[in-house]
This record gives structure tokens, sequence and C-alpha cells, in this order.
């Protein structure tokens, strides 16, 4: 079980927007750290696509946006695209664990 | 362009070592620090270890503390991941990645991530 909690799965059809969510507690998000969400294409490295909360690195599209609130964080995807089925994960830290942790991870299916 | 190029892994009895590389270039590899995420088949992602530029920091996972070793060689700009008394649940794909500062942060993000090396521990 992860620390951080991401839906398995979620699906959208292309040019639709979807949302992924990253629910954690007290001892990370809620503390008051930096949530960060990686994109993992099938068969390759993860590639980091957004940093502290809703910083987009340069070269990912602004379709892809973050926002943190609480104890949780989102990332949502806005016109969908069939290049952009991949698993997605969010990475905090956890002042319990004293450690970077990141979630179970959501599988994103373009339908 | 910042590169980053694993090798060491393989096939090993439980019980046994290994020793992970990480080759940098294209950065000052001594003004940031590095980290080891492994993934196990299948599975997410699990942060493994965190080294300081200057190499004189390092933090561990619960899961590996005690067995494993992160150190880097500033002068080869090389990171290593020494791999002791291994276990079947260390099996994974093994990256390095950079964090965005000298020395570890609460904040840290990784970027980039290297292409990985697979370790599987067997008998």
């Amino acid at each position: 079980q992860s620390v951080l909690t991401q839906p398995p799965s979620v699906s959208g059809a292309p040019g639709q927007r979807v949302t992924i969510s990253c629910s954690g507690s007290s001892s990370n998000i809620g503390a008051g750290y930096d949530v960060h969400w990686y994109q993992q294409l099938p068969g390759t490295a993860p590639k980091l696509l957004i940093y502290d909360n809703s910083n987009r690195p340069s070269g990912v599209p602004d379709r892809f946006s973050g926002s943190k609130s609480g104890t949780s964080a989102s990332l949502a995807i806005s016109g969908l695209q069939a290049e952009d089925e991949a698993d997605y994960y969010c990475q905090s830290y956890d002042s319990s664990l004293n450690g970077w942790v990141f979630g179970g991870g959501t599988k994103l299916t373009v339908l | 362009e910042v590169q980053l190029l694993e090798s060491g892994g393989a096939l090993i009895q439980p019980g046994g070592s290994l020793r992970l590389s990480c080759a940098a270039s294209g950065f000052t590899f001594s003004g940031y620090a590095m980290s080891w995420v492994r993934q196990a088949p299948g599975k997410g992602l699990e942060w493994v270890s965190v080294i300081s530029g200057s190499g004189s920091t390092t933090y561990y996972a619960d899961s590996v503390k005690g067995r494993f070793t992160i150190s880097r060689d500033n002068s080869k700009n090389t990171l290593y991941l020494q791999m002791n008394s291994l276990r079947a649940d260390d099996t994974a794909v093994y990256y390095c990645a950079k964090a965005p500062y000298s020395r570890p942060n609460p904040g840290n993000w990784f970027d980039p991530w290297g292409q990985g090396t697979l370790v599987t521990v067997s008998s």
C-alpha cells in the first residue's frame, strides 16, 4: 500500500479532460510538502510532468496542469490524445517515513 | 543534454551482492544530489536512496537501510549503489535520477531519469 493514494485507472475519449487524484495525509501533502507528477510511457523511464504542484518543465504541453489543496493533489489532462496513454505517478515527501514517497500509479486509457 | 546511463544489473542469488553504476553527463555532476528509485515488475515506483552533491549526506528507505550503500565519484561523474544481502523483493528495475539541488531537500523532484537497469534476485 502506497502512502499516497491514486486511482488505479482512469479513461477518457480523445479531446476530453480527465483528472487523476493523489490523496495523502498530514505527514506528507498536508504538511505542506510539494507534489510532483511523472508520466511513464510503456517500456520507458518516468518523465517529470509537473513539479512544485503546478509548474510545467520546458517542453511539457499546457494541456497538463497540476493543483494541490489540503491533503490532496490533482493532475488534469485536457484535450486527451492517444499519446497520453501511460502510467502517471504523484510524488512527495513524508516526514513520518523521512523519505520521498510515490503514489501507486494511475493507468490512463484513451478510448 | 543531461544524460544518465545505468549499468550493472544482473541475475543474482538471494543473499548475494551487486553494485550498480550510473554514468552522468551534460551537467556539473558534483553540483546536484542524485537518487536511486526502483520499480518491481508490474509495480509502482519506490524511492531507494539519495546522496548530496558532495557525497557527505545520504538517506535510505527503511526497506534497504543497512543493506544498500549509495556513493558517488565526482571525478568520474558516476553514481553507485552497493547492494548487499539481496532478497527476492529487491527484484526491480533500478533508475538513477537527478535532483534539482545540491543537498537532499524534502521538496526534491527527480529529473531526468536514466533508462534503468534490471536486477533479478532468484535462485
